[in-house]
């Protein structure tokens, strides 16, 4: 299967900072999403990007599917960003790989 | 249009006693997919299913766990004879076609077992 590496595993923000996490995969893909785990549990869809940039308010992302990264940004951080920032891949399968996240703490 | 909704949303069974995990893809969705994620872990993929077809089982334990997406009604995970190791968060995803399609997740039901 596809390797995923999610880095950093771990950041710690203050209230109004931007971050960049990143997400390496091991081979091609056609599918890429970014998704939140709050602190309850539940996966929030963010961005499905197989390739170039979007925006959706204060987060973005970025997919270079050619060198198999994407990179999440989080601007001006909130508390209610904390949680688990999770990237998934696909290929021609039936599966998403996920990474093993990057967890984020976002303190007032 | 409601999400992929997915009941119980806790289940609490005693070791030896048979879990049964339901999810209800979106409107529209054929496509049914399900992961576990064990604590402090990323999702694993267990099973895919179209209406009434096994897809792709590749994931599932070999033994005690089945799956299945009658034409009618939700898609059910069952796992017979639980045991401890089984405590994990079972999440359901739905697509509206198969390959690209983004997928969309429901809560998750936490099993525990005692």
């Amino acid at each position: 299967g596809i390797q995923v590496e999610q880095s950093p595993p771990d950041l710690i923000l203050q209230e109004g900072a931007n971050s960049t996490l990143r997400c390496n995969f091991s081979d091609s893909v056609n599918n890429l999403q970014w998704f939140h785990q709050n602190p309850w549990g539940q996966l929030i869809n963010l961005f499905y990007i197989p390739s170039g940039t979007k925006q959706n308010g204060r987060l973005s992302a970025t997919t270079v599917a050619t060198e198999r990264y994407s990179l999440l940004y989080i601007s001006s951080s909130q508390t209610t960003d904390s949680g688990v920032y999770f990237c998934a891949v696909r290929n021609t399968g039936n599966q998403f790989y996920f990474g093993t996240g990057t967890s984020l703490t976002v303190i007032p | 249009n409601a999400g992929v909704m997915q009941n119980p949303r806790h289940l609490v069974r005693r070791r030896g006693q048979e879990a049964r995990l339901r999810c209800s893809p979106m409107k529209g969705h054929s496509h049914v997919y399900w992961y576990r994620q064990l604590p402090e872990e990323g999702l694993k993929f267990m099973v895919y299913l179209q209406k009434e077809n096994i897809i792709d089982e590749s994931g599932m334990p070999k033994e005690r766990f089945s799956a299945e997406f009658p034409k009618e009604g939700p898609s059910i995970l069952r796992i017979q004879q639980v045991v401890r190791g089984d405590s994990a968060a079972y999440f359901c995803a739905s697509s509206p076609v198969r390959g690209l399609g983004e997928q969309y997740f429901g809560p998750g039901t936490r099993l525990t077992v005692t």
